[in-house]
């Protein structure tokens, strides 16, 4: 089916590790974003992707890498896992057509660093 | 810069009331704003958005909502509540000046509706 999957949709892992979570989607937006949720911070974006093979920062991009090699993949990583990084964490994406076209969002990835 | 808050951490209503969750914006150009649900584990939800043209904005769900310029408002309402309204709600806002393409969202307002 058409629309925009995350994965793992939970995650427990250790500080120091390396974590990557996956997104991938199937209409061919040309817009892809990651943003974490928070009590008391509703959603901060952290990295956003105009096209493949260009990124840039968001909000809170410290910690944070990203790629994007083709055009319905964005894998968000944490090269070392910090405790203040444990969020869920949502995938978005939108069309280039017009720049007032809503995101659509994946159902999340929980993650809990410990 | 572009900010968005909402008031509101919760809004308790009664099923078949009316119901109001409240936004405001503020941008130095003109704004795009939108409203999101989101359920339990889920993502968010697009339920409707302003870009221009009439302040009386109709989405998906029953829900409306209404620009105010000079209020720099765009409060969600809707007319008869239904228990299975009860979710979060977003607002978000993107400055028409903003040469990139970031979202800002508010905090959350969390919707309860009793039988």
């Amino acid at each position: 089916d058409a629309g925009i999957t995350q994965s793992p949709r939970y995650k427990i892992t250790e500080t120091g590790r390396q974590v990557t979570l996956m997104c991938h989607q199937t209409w061919s937006h040309s817009y892809m974003f990651w943003y974490r949720q928070d009590l008391g911070h509703g959603l901060r974006l952290i990295y956003y992707s105009a096209a493949a093979d260009i990124t840039d920062k968001g909000e809170v991009p410290d910690g944070y890498v990203v790629s994007r090699s083709k055009t319905e993949n964005f894998p968000l990583t944490l090269e070392s896992a910090t405790r203040s990084q444990t969020s869920v964490y949502f995938c978005a994406s939108r069309p280039d057509t017009l720049p007032n076209q809503p995101q659509h969002f994946g159902d999340g990835t929980r993650l809990s660093i410990l | 810069a572009q900010s968005v808050a909402q008031p509101e951490d919760q809004v308790n209503v009664a099923e078949g009331n009316p119901l109001t969750v409240k936004c405001t914006y503020s941008v130095s150009g003109n704004p795009y704003l939108f409203w999101y649900v989101q359920y339990p584990n889920r993502g968010l939800q697009f339920l409707l958005k302003y870009i221009t043209g009439d302040n009386l904005v109709k989405g998906s769900y029953g829900f409306e909502a209404e620009f105010n310029k000079s209020q720099t408002s765009f409060h969600l309402k809707k007319p008869s509540a239904l228990v299975s309204d009860s979710a979060l709600y977003f607002c978000a806002v993107r400055d028409t000046r903003n040469a990139g393409n970031m979202l800002t969202f508010g905090g959350g307002t969390r919707l309860m509706v009793k039988p």
